[in-house]
C-alpha cells in the first residue's frame, strides 16, 4: 500500500523553527517528485514546495521563499521541510504529497501552530 | 499565477440527487486539471485527473468534463459518503500549482 506519514508538527513561537518529516512506503520513493501543501484552519489548499526525484530541482511558493527549505533522503525514503522564521500566517496542517503531475496520494498531515 | 475559481461555494443537495460543481481557470490549463475530495479531519483524496479520468477506485458516479478554462465535476446520484469539500487544481503552469477555494457539498 502506498503510504505517506508526516510528523514533526507542533506549537512554536513566532520567529521560531520547526522541521517536518514525511516517511514514504509502498512505492519506489527515489523515482518520484514530491511536494508539500498546506491548509490553514478552515481554509483551502496552498502549494508550498516541490522537489525533484533526485533533489536537484526545487521550487517554493513566494509566501515561504527564503524561509523554508525542502529536502529528501532517498536512502531513508523520507521528505523534509525545514521551516525557519515562522509567522502566525504559517499556521496550518502541512501535507506531503506524491507528484504524478497531480498529487496522489497525500499524507494525513501534521499541524503546525505558530503562536506566542 | 493562474487563479482557479470554484462555484458555488456551498451546494445543498438531497441524497440521490445530482450535483454539478464548476471550476474556472483565469487562463487556459488545457486538460491539466484534477479534482480532490476532502472530508473533515482527512487529507484530500484524488478523484479525477486529466479533467475527466477517474482515479483508481473512484466510483463511476463521479465524472469530470471540460478543457481550457471551464471544468465541471458531476456526482450523478449523491451518496451519504459524498458530502464533503471538493477542490480543483491546475497542474498546467508547472512549477506553480494552484487550487480553487473549494465547494462544500452539504445535505439539503
Amino acid at each position: 500500500e502506498v503510504q505517506l506519514v508526516e510528523s514533526g508538527g507542533g506549537l512554536v513561537q513566532p520567529g521560531g523553527s520547526l522541521r517536518l518529516s514525511c516517511a514514504a512506503s509502498g512505492f519506489t520513493f527515489s523515482s518520484y517528485e514530491m511536494n508539500w501543501v498546506r491548509q490553514a484552519p478552515g481554509k483551502g489548499l496552498e502549494w508550498v514546495s516541490y522537489i525533484s526525484s533526485s533533489g536537484s530541482t526545487i521550487y517554493y511558493a513566494d509566501s515561504v521563499k527564503g524561509r523554508f527549505t525542502i529536502s529528501r533522503d532517498n536512502a531513508k525514503n523520507s521528505l523534509y521541510l525545514q521551516m525557519n522564521s515562522l509567522r502566525a500566517e504559517d499556521t496550518a496542517v502541512y501535507y506531503c504529497a506524491r507528484d504524478v503531475n497531480w498529487f496522489d496520494p497525500w499524507g494525513q498531515g501534521t499541524l503546525v501552530t505558530v503562536s506566542s | 499565477e493562474i487563479v482557479m475559481t470554484q462555484s458555488p461555494a456551498t451546494l445543498s443537495v438531497s441524497p440521490g440527487e445530482r450535483a454539478t460543481l464548476s471550476c474556472r481557470a483565469s487562463q487556459s490549463v488545457s486538460s491539466n486539471l484534477a479534482w480532490y475530495q476532502q472530508k473533515p479531519g482527512q487529507a484530500p483524496r484524488l478523484l479525477i485527473y486529466g479533467a475527466s479520468t477517474r482515479a483508481t477506485g473512484i466510483p463511476a458516479r463521479f465524472s469530470g468534463s471540460g478543457s481550457g478554462t471551464e471544468f465541471t465535476l458531476t456526482i450523478s446520484s449523491l451518496q451519504s459518503e459524498d458530502f464533503a469539500v471538493y477542490y480543483c487544481q491546475q497542474y498546467n503552469n508547472w512549477p506553480t500549482w494552484t487550487f480553487g477555494q473549494g465547494t462544500k457539498v452539504e445535505i439539503k
